[in-house]
């Protein structure tokens, strides 16, 4: 399976904390991009970083990505109770406009 | 106004019909895509069109077969629904391998 894979599958958090979400995956990649979905609704776009990027930085967000390891890392600070969601990464296989998910980190921040 | 939207939101239907989701996007993107999330949240691609041709056609049953009419839609039709059917498909569209503009989903449940 060309699946990427995210850890955690589900972390709890308190407001005000950070949150930490790692994803990886599996084949050469033109870029990474983070996704938020709301409870019943589509998934959103947060941020986009490109293979030849190490950190990018988008409000409260900061994504980190190491190609050596085809792994990237969400980062969100001083989270609010509007952060629970769940969080996937997606990779655009070189080449192509195929984008595969990972298994998504399912988040909740307790107010 | 809604950039991808998807009907209808809720299809409920028996075993052994045949039944078929509509997707319209008004970005003007040229690329458009199907994907089915399941009950453990796992995203996977299944079609991908773009300006009319189909460019992506993973592994998914012959009884699914999409149909892009113009660049702005991309419709579904399933046949022979099986309870395995059972999901929420999402319609997304992008544009030269932008970021992915997802639809609300339409949840499926096949009795």
């Amino acid at each position: 399976s060309q699946q990427g894979e995210e850890d955690p599958q589900a972390l709890s958090i308190q407001e005000g904390e950070n949150a930490t979400m790692n994803c990886s995956y599996k084949t050469s990649i033109n870029n990474l991009q983070w996704y938020r979905q709301n409870s019943g609704r589509g998934l959103v776009h947060l941020i986009l970083i490109r293979s030849n990027e190490r950190e990018k930085h988008s409000g409260r967000l900061r994504v980190t990505l190491d190609t050596s390891k085809k792994s990237s890392s969400l980062l969100i600070t001083a989270s609010r109770a509007a952060d629970t969601a769940s969080y996937f990464c997606a990779t655009d296989k070189s080449g192509t406009y195929k984008y595969i998910f990972g298994t998504g980190t399912r988040l909740k921040v307790l107010a | 106004d809604t950039a991808v939207s998807q009907t209808p939101k809720y299809l409920v239907t028996q075993m052994g019909n045949d039944k078929s989701i509509k997707c319209e996007q008004n970005l003007g993107h040229d690329t458009m895509y199907w994907y089915k999330q399941d009950s453990k949240k796992f995203l996977k691609i299944m079609f991908s069109y773009n300006n009319k041709e189909l460019i992506i056609n993973e592994t998914v049953p012959n009884r699914f077969s999409p149909k892009s009419p113009d660049k702005a839609h991309l419709n579904l039709h399933i046949n022979s629904l099986e309870l395995g059917d059972s999901a929420v498909y999402f319609c997304a569209s992008s544009q030269d391998g932008s970021p992915l503009h997802f639809g609300n989903g339409t949840r499926l449940t096949v009795t």
